[in-house]
């Protein structure tokens, strides 16, 4: 079975500062790897997906991240974070096997940015 | 505009009372799920279903009990619900359940609070 782990469980950072938050996933077979991202009280949105080509992929609001196979690590950075980031992060993996298709979560991350 | 749509989005109810949680998509999407979030845990995944007639347990199904006669429905029933499942439930569809370029789409999400 696959499994997601995200390092940060919370991010306090200042507007302006750089972001970078850690995704590493332990499944060997062809990787397709998403982050979402949940702002205070909404629902899930896709926030960027890596299939296959570029491992650098970027995503909306200025997000992107990089898909580094011998790391297993697909980190999400953005070189200035808004206020408007605060929200819960997510990395997901999705993992075919035995018929079935599941999507496992990362933990999440609060990233918290103050004004 | 295509969605996911969960009913109720809040609701408060007594430990032992029947209750379904409705989830309908109008992107005649072949695969869908449902997740419960809970603090520190992230989103782990309830059941999913590949297509009409065929749905499988994911990580934590106890509990729960769902159907899949209709490809836009997928409603999540809990026969007998306690306090432990008091949780945030998200539904969710993607075009198939082949992990490959699917992305997945969620619904705005159940606030479930079991008393």
């Amino acid at each position: 079975a696959q499994s997601v782990s995200q390092h940060n469980h919370h991010v306090i950072l200042s507007e302006a500062a750089s972001l970078e938050l850690g995704c590493n996933y332990s499944y060997g077979g062809t990787v397709n790897l998403f982050w979402y991202v949940q702002y205070p009280g909404q629902h899930l949105q896709l926030l960027l997906k890596y299939f296959s080509g570029d491992p650098l992929v970027k995503g909306i609001k200025g997000f992107e991240a990089e898909f580094i196979k011998s790391k297993f690590s697909f980190n999400l950075r953005k070189p200035s974070v808004q206020w408007s980031d605060t929200a819960e992060y997510f990395c997901a993996v999705p993992y075919s096997g035995a018929g079935s298709y599941q999507l496992t979560f990362g933990k999440g991350t609060k990233l918290s940015v103050i004004p | 505009e295509a969605q996911v749509t969960q009913n109720p989005r809040y609701l408060i109810t007594v430990t032992g009372k029947k209750l379904t949680v409705t989830c309908s998509q109008n992107m005649n999407h072949e695969y869908m799920s449902w997740y419960r979030q809970d603090p520190g845990l992230g989103l782990r995944q309830i059941y999913y279903s590949m297509n009409v007639e065929v749905t499988d347990k994911g990580d934590v199904p106890e509990g729960y009990k769902v159907s899949r006669k209709e490809k836009r429905n997928f409603p999540l029933i809990l026969e007998s619900p306690s306090p432990n499942q008091t949780s945030l439930y998200f539904c969710a569809s993607s075009p198939s359940g082949s992990p490959s370029g699917n992305t997945i789409y969620f619904g705005e999400g159940s606030w479930l609070t079991v008393v």
